[in-house]
Protein backbone atom coordinates (compact mmCIF):
# COMPACT_ATOMS: atom_id res chain seq x y z
CA UNK A 1 0.00 0.00 0.00
CA UNK A 2 1.03 3.70 -0.34
CA UNK A 3 2.22 5.34 2.11
CA UNK A 4 3.27 8.97 3.48
CA UNK A 5 5.20 9.36 7.14
CA UNK A 6 5.89 12.52 8.84
CA UNK A 7 8.67 12.68 10.83
CA UNK A 8 8.21 15.79 12.98
CA UNK A 9 4.93 16.22 15.39
CA UNK A 10 5.66 19.67 15.56
CA UNK A 11 8.29 22.54 14.38
CA UNK A 12 8.63 25.39 15.63
CA UNK A 13 9.66 28.79 13.95
CA UNK A 14 9.89 32.69 14.13
CA UNK A 15 8.28 34.52 12.23
CA UNK A 16 10.40 35.95 9.24
CA UNK A 17 12.30 33.04 9.26
CA UNK A 18 12.10 30.38 6.87
CA UNK A 19 10.29 26.99 7.36
CA UNK A 20 9.78 23.15 6.27
CA UNK A 21 7.47 20.98 7.34
CA UNK A 22 8.85 17.52 6.42
CA UNK A 23 7.16 14.46 4.14
CA UNK A 24 8.51 11.16 3.31
CA UNK A 25 6.66 8.73 0.84
CA UNK A 26 6.39 5.02 -0.06
CA UNK A 27 4.45 4.21 -3.06
CA UNK A 28 4.65 1.41 -6.23
CA UNK A 29 4.55 3.46 -9.23
CA UNK A 30 4.07 7.23 -9.68
CA UNK A 31 3.62 9.44 -6.60
CA UNK A 32 0.35 11.59 -6.68
CA UNK A 33 1.17 13.89 -3.55
CA UNK A 34 -0.79 16.65 -1.55
CA UNK A 35 -0.54 18.88 0.88
CA UNK A 36 -3.12 19.71 2.94
CA UNK A 37 -3.52 22.39 5.87
CA UNK A 38 -6.30 22.20 8.95
CA UNK A 39 -6.75 25.70 10.89
CA UNK A 40 -8.44 25.30 14.72
CA UNK A 41 -11.67 23.98 14.07
CA UNK A 42 -11.93 23.72 10.65
CA UNK A 43 -11.74 21.26 8.04
CA UNK A 44 -8.79 20.35 5.58
CA UNK A 45 -7.66 22.62 2.68
CA UNK A 46 -6.02 22.05 -0.32
CA UNK A 47 -2.98 23.76 -0.45
CA UNK A 48 -0.51 22.21 -3.13
CA UNK A 49 -0.14 19.14 -5.29
CA UNK A 50 2.70 16.85 -7.35
CA UNK A 51 1.20 14.99 -10.36
CA UNK A 52 4.39 15.36 -12.90
CA UNK A 53 7.07 17.47 -14.25
CA UNK A 54 8.53 20.78 -12.38
CA UNK A 55 9.96 19.25 -8.90
CA UNK A 56 8.86 22.61 -7.19
CA UNK A 57 5.47 23.02 -6.83
CA UNK A 58 4.19 26.28 -5.35
CA UNK A 59 0.64 26.03 -4.34
CA UNK A 60 -1.59 28.54 -1.72
CA UNK A 61 -0.17 31.30 0.66
CA UNK A 62 2.95 31.08 -0.59
CA UNK A 63 3.68 27.63 0.15
CA UNK A 64 5.78 25.51 -1.92
CA UNK A 65 6.91 21.67 -2.21
CA UNK A 66 9.72 20.17 -3.76
CA UNK A 67 9.36 16.58 -4.94
CA UNK A 68 12.85 14.41 -4.67
CA UNK A 69 12.39 11.30 -6.19
CA UNK A 70 15.72 9.98 -4.85
CA UNK A 71 14.81 10.90 -1.17
CA UNK A 72 11.33 10.18 -1.28
CA UNK A 73 10.59 13.45 -0.13
CA UNK A 74 8.20 16.23 -0.64
CA UNK A 75 8.77 18.56 2.07
CA UNK A 76 6.89 21.67 2.24
CA UNK A 77 8.34 24.94 2.31
CA UNK A 78 7.75 28.65 3.06
CA UNK A 79 10.89 31.28 2.58
CA UNK A 80 9.16 33.51 5.28
CA UNK A 81 6.72 32.24 7.93
CA UNK A 82 3.82 34.31 9.54
CA UNK A 83 1.98 33.74 12.91
CA UNK A 84 -1.13 33.11 10.44
CA UNK A 85 0.66 30.28 9.07
CA UNK A 86 0.23 28.54 12.46
CA UNK A 87 -1.61 25.03 11.87
CA UNK A 88 -2.10 21.63 11.50
CA UNK A 89 -0.34 20.12 8.10
CA UNK A 90 -1.39 17.05 6.38
CA UNK A 91 1.21 15.13 3.39
CA UNK A 92 -0.88 12.70 1.57
CA UNK A 93 -0.91 10.34 -1.40
CA UNK A 94 -3.59 9.27 -3.64
CA UNK A 95 -3.55 5.58 -2.97
CA UNK A 96 -4.88 2.69 -5.46
CA UNK A 97 -7.31 1.33 -3.02
CA UNK A 98 -11.01 2.80 -2.61
CA UNK A 99 -11.43 5.31 -5.62
CA UNK A 100 -7.81 6.37 -5.16
CA UNK A 101 -8.26 7.85 -2.01
CA UNK A 102 -6.02 9.83 -0.05
CA UNK A 103 -4.32 8.33 2.55
CA UNK A 104 -2.26 11.26 4.96
CA UNK A 105 0.65 11.20 7.30
CA UNK A 106 0.09 11.57 10.85
CA UNK A 107 -0.02 15.31 10.68
CA UNK A 108 2.79 18.26 11.43
CA UNK A 109 2.06 20.93 13.74
CA UNK A 110 3.48 23.88 13.19
CA UNK A 111 4.19 27.24 15.34
CA UNK A 112 5.05 30.24 13.85
CA UNK A 113 6.18 32.54 17.11
CA UNK A 114 6.36 36.19 17.01
CA UNK B 1 -22.73 24.96 -4.10
CA UNK B 2 -19.23 26.31 -3.73
CA UNK B 3 -17.59 23.96 -1.42
CA UNK B 4 -18.37 20.54 -0.06
CA UNK B 5 -21.15 21.11 2.64
CA UNK B 6 -21.80 19.24 6.16
CA UNK B 7 -23.87 18.87 8.88
CA UNK B 8 -24.51 19.61 11.46
CA UNK B 9 -21.00 21.05 12.03
CA UNK B 10 -21.41 20.31 16.12
CA UNK B 11 -23.61 17.48 17.31
CA UNK B 12 -23.53 15.76 20.95
CA UNK B 13 -25.32 13.14 21.84
CA UNK B 14 -25.63 10.59 24.64
CA UNK B 15 -24.26 7.24 24.45
CA UNK B 16 -26.63 4.78 22.73
CA UNK B 17 -28.36 7.18 20.50
CA UNK B 18 -28.32 6.73 16.72
CA UNK B 19 -27.08 10.16 14.69
CA UNK B 20 -27.08 10.97 11.06
CA UNK B 21 -24.40 13.56 9.62
CA UNK B 22 -24.84 14.56 6.30
CA UNK B 23 -22.51 15.98 3.07
CA UNK B 24 -23.35 17.86 -0.08
CA UNK B 25 -20.78 17.55 -2.24
CA UNK B 26 -19.17 20.13 -4.84
CA UNK B 27 -21.82 20.04 -7.87
CA UNK B 28 -20.95 17.89 -10.84
CA UNK B 29 -18.38 15.37 -8.39
CA UNK B 30 -18.76 12.28 -8.97
CA UNK B 31 -16.51 10.81 -5.90
CA UNK B 32 -17.57 11.29 -2.38
CA UNK B 33 -15.12 10.20 0.56
CA UNK B 34 -16.22 10.18 4.51
CA UNK B 35 -12.85 9.98 6.80
CA UNK B 36 -12.78 10.34 10.50
CA UNK B 37 -10.42 12.18 12.39
CA UNK B 38 -9.98 11.32 16.00
CA UNK B 39 -7.79 12.63 18.75
CA UNK B 40 -4.46 11.14 18.68
CA UNK B 41 -5.66 8.56 15.52
CA UNK B 42 -4.72 10.74 12.55
CA UNK B 43 -7.50 10.75 9.62
CA UNK B 44 -8.90 7.57 8.89
CA UNK B 45 -10.79 6.26 5.45
CA UNK B 46 -14.51 5.10 5.83
CA UNK B 47 -16.19 4.68 2.55
CA UNK B 48 -16.18 5.80 -1.15
CA UNK B 49 -19.07 6.57 -3.16
CA UNK B 50 -18.73 6.41 -6.99
CA UNK B 51 -21.75 7.84 -9.20
CA UNK B 52 -23.79 4.94 -8.42
CA UNK B 53 -21.79 2.03 -8.08
CA UNK B 54 -21.80 0.33 -4.65
CA UNK B 55 -19.49 1.75 -2.72
CA UNK B 56 -16.27 1.00 -0.99
CA UNK B 57 -17.54 0.28 2.66
CA UNK B 58 -13.69 -1.49 3.54
CA UNK B 59 -12.90 1.69 5.98
CA UNK B 60 -15.88 1.60 8.44
CA UNK B 61 -14.52 0.27 11.59
CA UNK B 62 -18.23 -1.74 13.07
CA UNK B 63 -21.36 -2.52 11.45
CA UNK B 64 -23.11 0.17 13.66
CA UNK B 65 -21.46 2.74 10.79
CA UNK B 66 -23.32 3.14 7.37
CA UNK B 67 -23.81 4.96 4.45
CA UNK B 68 -25.57 5.88 1.65
CA UNK B 69 -25.77 8.66 -1.19
CA UNK B 70 -28.84 8.95 -2.42
CA UNK B 71 -29.40 10.18 -6.64
CA UNK B 72 -25.12 10.39 -6.72
CA UNK B 73 -25.26 13.68 -4.74
CA UNK B 74 -26.24 14.07 -1.29
CA UNK B 75 -24.47 10.94 1.24
CA UNK B 76 -25.65 10.95 4.54
CA UNK B 77 -23.34 8.59 7.24
CA UNK B 78 -25.26 6.82 9.89
CA UNK B 79 -23.72 6.22 13.42
CA UNK B 80 -26.59 3.44 15.50
CA UNK B 81 -25.92 3.16 19.29
CA UNK B 82 -23.41 5.70 19.03
CA UNK B 83 -20.34 4.99 21.58
CA UNK B 84 -17.75 7.39 23.20
CA UNK B 85 -15.11 6.37 21.10
CA UNK B 86 -17.03 7.72 18.44
CA UNK B 87 -16.06 11.07 19.33
CA UNK B 88 -14.38 12.61 16.27
CA UNK B 89 -14.49 14.86 13.47
CA UNK B 90 -15.81 13.56 10.34
CA UNK B 91 -14.81 14.86 7.02
CA UNK B 92 -16.54 14.42 4.18
CA UNK B 93 -14.67 15.36 0.66
CA UNK B 94 -15.48 15.21 -3.11
CA UNK B 95 -13.70 15.10 -6.38
CA UNK B 96 -14.75 15.16 -9.91
CA UNK B 97 -13.11 11.44 -10.11
CA UNK B 98 -11.21 9.44 -12.74
CA UNK B 99 -7.69 10.65 -12.77
CA UNK B 100 -5.66 10.28 -9.82
CA UNK B 101 -4.43 13.43 -9.95
CA UNK B 102 -7.51 15.37 -9.50
CA UNK B 103 -7.43 17.55 -6.52
CA UNK B 104 -9.87 15.69 -3.81
CA UNK B 105 -11.80 18.85 -1.82
CA UNK B 106 -12.84 18.75 1.87
CA UNK B 107 -15.74 20.01 3.97
CA UNK B 108 -15.57 21.66 7.37
CA UNK B 109 -16.76 18.55 8.96
CA UNK B 110 -19.03 17.45 11.44
CA UNK B 111 -17.74 17.63 15.08
CA UNK B 112 -19.67 14.70 16.91
CA UNK B 113 -19.35 14.08 20.79
CA UNK B 114 -20.44 11.40 22.50
CA UNK B 115 -21.20 11.61 26.66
Amino acid sequence: AQSVAQPEDQVNVAEGNPLTVKCTYSVSGNPYLFWYVQYPNRGLQFLLKYITGDNLVKGSYGFEAEFNKSQTSFHLKKPSALVSDSALYFCAVRDWRAGNMLTFGGGTRLMVKP
Amino acid sequence: GAGVSQSPSNKVTEKGKDVELRCDPISGHTALYWYRQSLGQGLEFLIYFQGNSAPDKSGLPSDRFSAERTGGSVSTLTIQRTQQEDSAVYLCASTSGGSSGNTIYFGEGSWLTVV
